[in-house]
């Protein structure tokens, strides 16, 4: 059973600080995905990881992947109020079986001025 | 249409009611997917849909659960009976294929009294 850990569940930051969310899954993966959910809203697409030493970067959040230590990172840069929302990694399965995301719990972040 | 929509957006039903919802997806997205969000459970991958044929039904919670799919477009998701603790966000999901990028919809809100 693949299974996606994520830390921290919380975080409560000041403007223009640096922090960084991780993310640990249980058994191999074709992919890995970081989608955004502000409050009441839907999941929005941020990135997506396909290899071994991934990165990718839009503005102030930077994803990255380690395959090998089935670990992906979220950094969040000079962080800013705007980013305040609920972060959730998901991996897919490599296996065979449903098609569907794993996802970690979220990290509920809030970016106080 | 420009996004994957869902009806109705909320829903209040009594216990031991059926209820139906809908998802429309992307134009062009050949695979469907569904998904439970509750504060509980987080979110839960409950089936997917690569044109109109499920080819693993495991997720769903119960045998009250059921999906369908026509014309490689519109899905149901029917809840017969429904109980108290289906009480949640069913997200829609869809993508141009097998494990290519899920986008999601803005969900229905199911309350059961």
């Amino acid at each position: 059973e693949l299974k996606v850990e994520q830390n921290p569940l919380f975080l409560s930051m000041q403007e223009g600080k640096n922090y960084t969310i991780y993310c640990n899954y249980s058994t191999t993966s074709d992919r890995l995905y970081w989608y955004r959910q502000d409050p009441g809203k839907s999941l929005e697409s941020l990135f997506v990881l396909l290899s071994n030493g991934a990165v990718k970067q839009e503005g102030r959040l930077m994803a990255s992947l380690d395959t090998k230590a089935r670990l992906s990172t979220l950094h969040i840069t000079a962080a800013v109020h705007d980013l305040s929302a609920t972060y959730f990694c998901a991996v897919e399965y490599s296996g065979g079986g449903a098609d569907g995301l794993t996802f970690g719990k979220g990290t509920h972040l809030i970016i106080q001025p | 249409g420009a996004g994957v929509s869902q009806s109705p957006s909320n829903k209040v039903t009594e216990k031991g009611k059926d209820v139906e919802l809908r998802c429309d997806p992307i134009s062009g997205h050949t695979a469907l997917y569904w998904y439970r969000q509750s504060l509980g459970q987080g979110l839960e991958f409950l089936i997917y849909f690569q044109g109109n044929s499920a080819p693993d039904k495991s997720g769903l919670p119960s045998d009250r659960f059921s999906a369908e799919r026509t014309g490689g477009s519109v899905s149901t998701l029917t809840i017969q009976r429904t109980q108290q603790e289906d009480s949640a966000v069913y997200l829609c999901a869809s993508s141009l294929g097998p494990k290519r990028t899920q986008y999601f919809g803005p969900g229905t809100r199911l309350l059961v009294l």
